[in-house]
């Protein structure tokens, strides 16, 4: 019964490899999002979709490339890895519609090495 | 810049106290105020939210006072109990697009 679910958990890897975040969420919401929460805990907003359209495009590196396959999909794909990347991605969704809770997904840890 | 600035950064109270967090804004536009609740490990989980037409909110020992003219809104958790120990994030939205968070409180609730 997970509303909104990520993988992997734990992604460590070396700089200048490439890897994917997954992110489905079951709740039959309309936006979803990618937060990025750095070691002092700042979460950041990164991208949003609304049914599967890029609303916001936060100004992230153009290595990040977010795609959304469907309404319940949001993946995040990394390219050329760097140290400064380690973080905490979190993936959220929203209902829309005028409704505003936003619900989080259990985050990925990425270590860089 | 900071669209949203919280204080304080941590915050210990003693079991059955009063924790208070506070988090100003300057944008007007916002018209959602949001609090998350984060255990380690763990994501933000939405723990109460205001709109800016109330000045107060109370879900069980959960309260957010909201001052509209003043531009800040605040957490009360009333008896707080060791298991409220968490970090806390408020943030702030137009039209529940672009969530701005602030830096977050970490709360330590001694038995």
């Amino acid at each position: 019964d997970t509303a909104v679910s990520q993988t992997p958990k734990y992604l460590v890897t070396q700089m200048g490899n490439d890897k994917s975040i997954k992110c489905e969420q079951n709740l039959g919401h309309d936006t979803m999002y990618w937060y990025k929460q750095d070691s002092k805990k700042f979460l950041k907003i990164m991208f949003s979709y609304n049914n599967k359209e890029l609303i916001i495009n936060e100004t992230v590196p153009n290595r990040f490339s977010p795609k959304s396959p469907d309404k319940a999909h949001l993946n995040l794909h990394i390219n050329s890895l760097e140290l400064g990347d380690s973080a905490v991605y979190f993936c959220a969704s929203r209902l829309g519609q005028g409704r505003n809770e936003q619900f989080f997904g259990p985050g990925t840890r990425l270590t860089v090495l | 810049q900071q669209q949203v600035k919280q204080s304080p950064q941590s915050l210990i109270v003693q079991k059955g106290g009063i924790s208070i967090i506070n988090c100003a804004y300057e944008n007007t536009a916002f018209d959602y105020f949001p609090w998350y609740q984060q255990f380690p490990g763990k994501g933000p989980a939405l723990l109460i939210a205001i709109r800016p037409d109330v000045s107060e909110k109370k879900e069980g020992r959960f309260t957010i006072s909201f001052n509209k003219s003043a531009k800040q809104f605040s957490l009360h958790i009333m008896d707080s109990q060791p298991g409220d120990s968490a970090t806390y994030f408020c943030a702030a939205s137009t039209g529940g697009n672009q969530f701005y968070f602030g830096t977050g409180t970490s709360l330590t609730v001694i038995p």
